[in-house]
């Protein structure tokens, strides 16, 4: 079964529109993160957000926010005000503590900033 | 360093010819983890190392994989006898410890493999 689920293979925002790239993971594992990484078309990877299983509130980095629903086991990622330079895939990936801290990666949603 | 370093940025082979890439991780950091990447798509784990020692390798197709990390030395993956399907981007990450709290990988730029 997949443990990350992203999805939206592919989605066009209007410049400036807040856009929400959906995440779902699946664990048993109690204590586990969840990164968000942007992939723009020049291939670096470029860590966005993270957001600890205990932690209390949903976290936010500038205009990346991640909403985070622990029951529902869903991790979306949330950009406001999108810029043209937001076009880039987008991957979701779990770390399990129990797993040796390797990173679970979701499918990448791939998001087009139109002008 | 302050950033992971990769290199090659690309290698060609032909389909049965060895390929070798290196990583150095960001000073001070102890975890170095090894992705593949084919097509722009889903990362897959390959193998991770506390410092020297391999903490990881169960995402290894040990038959024509192997890799190291050697003390003052980058680390390194090696294919043996690459077959089209490696063709890929490689990237290598590192992070900082084993905390099981916050911890960041870094990535590198990647290494794109192209096998003809």
């Amino acid at each position: 079964a997949q443990k990350i689920t992203q999805t939206q293979p592919g989605m066009f925002v209007q410049e400036k529109e807040a856009v929400t790239l959906d995440c779902t993971y699946d664990t048993s594992d109690p204590s586990y993160g969840l990164f968000w990484y942007k992939q723009p078309s020049s291939g670096e990877m470029i860590f966005l957000i993270y957001q600890g299983s205990y932690d209390q509130q949903n976290a936010t980095e500038g205009r990346y926010s991640l909403n985070f629903q622990k029951a529902r086991k869903s991790a979306n990622l949330v950009i406001s005000a999108s810029q043209l330079g937001d076009s880039a895939m987008y991957f979701c990936a779990m770390r399990e503590d129990d797993s040796n801290y390797q990173l679970i990666w979701g499918a990448g949603t791939k998001l087009i900033i139109k002008p | 360093g302050e950033e992971v370093a990769q290199t090659p940025k690309h290698l060609v082979r032909g389909e049965g010819q060895k390929a070798k890439l290196y990583c150095a991780p960001i000073k001070g950091h102890s975890y170095v983890f090894w992705y593949q990447q084919v097509l722009k798509n889903e990362f897959k784990f390959l193998i991770s190392f506390q410092n020297e020692n391999v903490f990881d390798e169960t995402g290894m197709p040990k038959e024509r994989f192997s890799a190291k990390c050697l003390p003052n030395s980058p680390c390194s993956l090696e294919i043996q006898a690459t077959k089209l399907e490696d063709s890929a981007v490689y990237f290598c990450a590192s992070s900082q410890s084993d905390s099981s709290s916050y911890n960041e990988q870094f990535f590198g730029p990647g290494t794109r493999l192209t096998v003809l």
